[in-house]
C-alpha cells in the first residue's frame, strides 16, 4: 500500500444498523492514524488519533481499531443514527510521509 | 469562541489573476496547514508551518505561496502559475509543532475558489 485507501466509497444503512469502514495505509515507518468526521456544510472534526499497534478507541457509539503491522484501521458505528450521516476521513503519517496523507473518505448515509 | 476562520466562503477570479485566501486562528496553535480537495480525492497538503516565520512545502506546492508572519495567520496565495486552481481549500491547525502528526488537527470551514 503506497497511499491511504478507504472502503467502501459510500454506503447507505438503515437507522439502528451497525456498520464499519476500512482504512488501509502504508505499514512501514508508521507514526499515527487519524479519523475525522466531516458533516455537510461543516468543518472536519477529529474522532480519534491512534499511534500504537492494537490501539482501540471509543467515543459513544463509535469505535476504532488499529493494526500497524498489516496497515489497516477499522471504524465501527453501533446503532447508526441519522445524525451519523457524514463523510468519514482517515489519514496516516507513515511510509515516506510524516505529514498526514488523507484517504478519499467513506460517505455514510443513515436512512430513518 | 475559539476556532479557525477562513474567508471568503466563495471566491471567483479570472484566469491569470493571483488570489489570496485568508486563514486565521485564535486557538494559540503553533502549527498550521493548507489542504486542497478535488472531487473524489482525499485532502492534499499544499503547505504547512510548524512555527512563526517558517513553512514547508507539502505534496502539491507548485503554483502556491504562503507566509507566516504572525502565529494566528497563515494566508495562501494561489498564483497564476497554478494550472488547475479551481478547488475547495481547507486550512487547519494543531496545538504544537508536530513533525510526526501525533496531534489532531482543527479545520476551518473552507473556501471554494472558482477560476473563470
Amino acid at each position: 500500500i503506497l497511499n491511504v485507501e478507504q472502503s467502501p466509497q459510500s454506503l447507505h444503512v438503515q437507522e439502528g444498523d451497525s456498520t464499519n469502514f476500512t482504512c488501509s495505509f502504508p505499514s512501514s515507518n508508521f507514526y499515527a492514524l487519524h479519523w475525522y468526521r466531516w458533516e455537510t456544510a461543516k468543518s472536519p472534526e477529529a474522532l480519534f488519533v491512534m499511534t500504537l499497534n492494537g490501539d482501540e478507541k471509543k467515543k459513544g457509539r463509535i469505535s476504532a481499531t488499529l493494526n500497524t503491522k498489516e496497515g489497516y484501521s477499522y471504524l465501527y458505528i453501533k446503532g447508526s443514527q441519522p445524525e451519523d450521516s457524514a463523510t468519514y476521513l482517515c489519514a496516516s503519517s507513515s511510509g515516506s510521509a510524516r505529514q498526514l496523507t488523507f484517504g478519499s473518505g467513506t460517505q455514510l448515509t443513515v436512512l430513518p | 469562541d475559539g476556532g479557525i476562520t477562513q474567508s471568503p466562503k466563495y471566491l471567483f477570479r479570472k484566469e491569470g489573476q493571483n488570489v489570496t485566501l485568508s486563514c486565521e486562528q485564535n486557538l494559540n496553535h503553533d502549527a498550521m496547514y493548507w489542504y486542497r480537495q478535488d472531487p473524489g480525492q482525499g485532502l492534499r497538503l499544499i503547505y504547512y508551518s510548524q512555527i512563526v516565520n517558517d513553512f514547508q512545502k507539502g505534496d502539491i506546492a507548485e503554483g502556491y505561496s504562503v507566509s507566516r508572519e504572525k502565529k494566528e495567520s497563515f494566508p495562501l496565495t494561489v498564483t497564476s502559475a497554478q494550472k488547475n486552481p479551481t478547488a475547495f481549500y481547507l486550512c487547519a491547525s494543531s496545538i504544537q509543532a508536530d513533525f510526526y502528526s501525533y496531534n489532531e488537527q482543527f479545520f476551518g470551514p473552507g473556501t471554494r475558489l472558482t477560476v473563470l
